[in-house]
């Protein structure tokens, strides 16, 4: 089945740094969507970019979507504690909106 | 605020009972899914359902069954728990569309 991939799988930097994530996918898509999970948590939606959309911002995010690569990034920036977690990228499939496969994450710590 | 609640945070089952993992939305979500993660293999999918009484199968069924008999509801049954179905369990809904997913705090299920 298709799946998005992350890379890398895992990521520390400084606090105040910006901290950028790549996600590739197989198959073509209606939409990209990204998660953050907090160690031992649910998944919480950040952002979703169409498969028309070239780039979108929300705050310090900025997500960029390359459907002839078939690869979005996600880059955080000036980042913060808080900002330690696994992050996720979520495909759907182009028949099943509905349905959305989960990569296997980024785990991001961030260091005072 | 929306919502999705499950019936426990943590849960510890001898192998060969039934179990049973509730999920509730107060969200009027069409969609509901059921998944497990475990370390380093992300999020999978179980089963998911898109309307009431309807289910689809995700790409690790085996195991388990759900029911759907009302929209807010969705549970997940574990027939007879093995150790192998130890696992972090995540409970999330969609609307139709954008369908991205609000998802409960998870049930850690411990198999002995």
């Amino acid at each position: 089945s298709q799946q998005g991939e992350e890379d890398p799988q895992a990521l520390s930097i400084q606090e105040g740094e910006n901290a950028t994530m790549n996600c590739s996918y197989k198959t073509s898509i209606n939409n990209l969507q990204w998660y953050r999970q907090n160690s031992g948590r649910g998944l919480v939606h950040l952002i979703l970019i169409r498969s028309n959309e070239r780039e979108k911002h929300s705050g310090r995010l900025r997500v960029t979507l390359d459907t002839s690569k078939k690869s979005s990034s996600l880059l955080i920036t000036a980042s913060r504690a808080a900002d330690t977690a696994s992050y996720f990228c979520a495909t759907d499939a182009y028949s099943s909106a509905s349905k959305i496969i989960f990569g296997s994450g980024t785990r991001l710590s961030i260091r005072p | 605020d929306v919502k999705v609640t499950q019936s426990s945070r943590y849960l510890v089952k001898r192998t060969g009972e039934k179990v049973f993992l509730e999920c509730v939305q107060d969200m009027d979500h069409e969609n509901m899914f059921w998944y497990r993660q475990d370390p380093g293999l992300g999020l999978r999918l179980i089963y998911f359902s898109y309307d009431v009484k309807m289910k689809e199968k995700g790409d690790i069924p085996e195991g388990y069954s759900v029911s759907r008999e009302k929209k807010e509801r969705f549970s997940l049954i574990l027939e007879s728990a093995s150790t192998n179905q130890t696992s972090m369990y995540l409970c999330a809904s969609s609307s139709r569309d954008p369908g991205w997913q609000y998802f409960g705090p998870g049930t850690r299920l411990t198999v002995t």
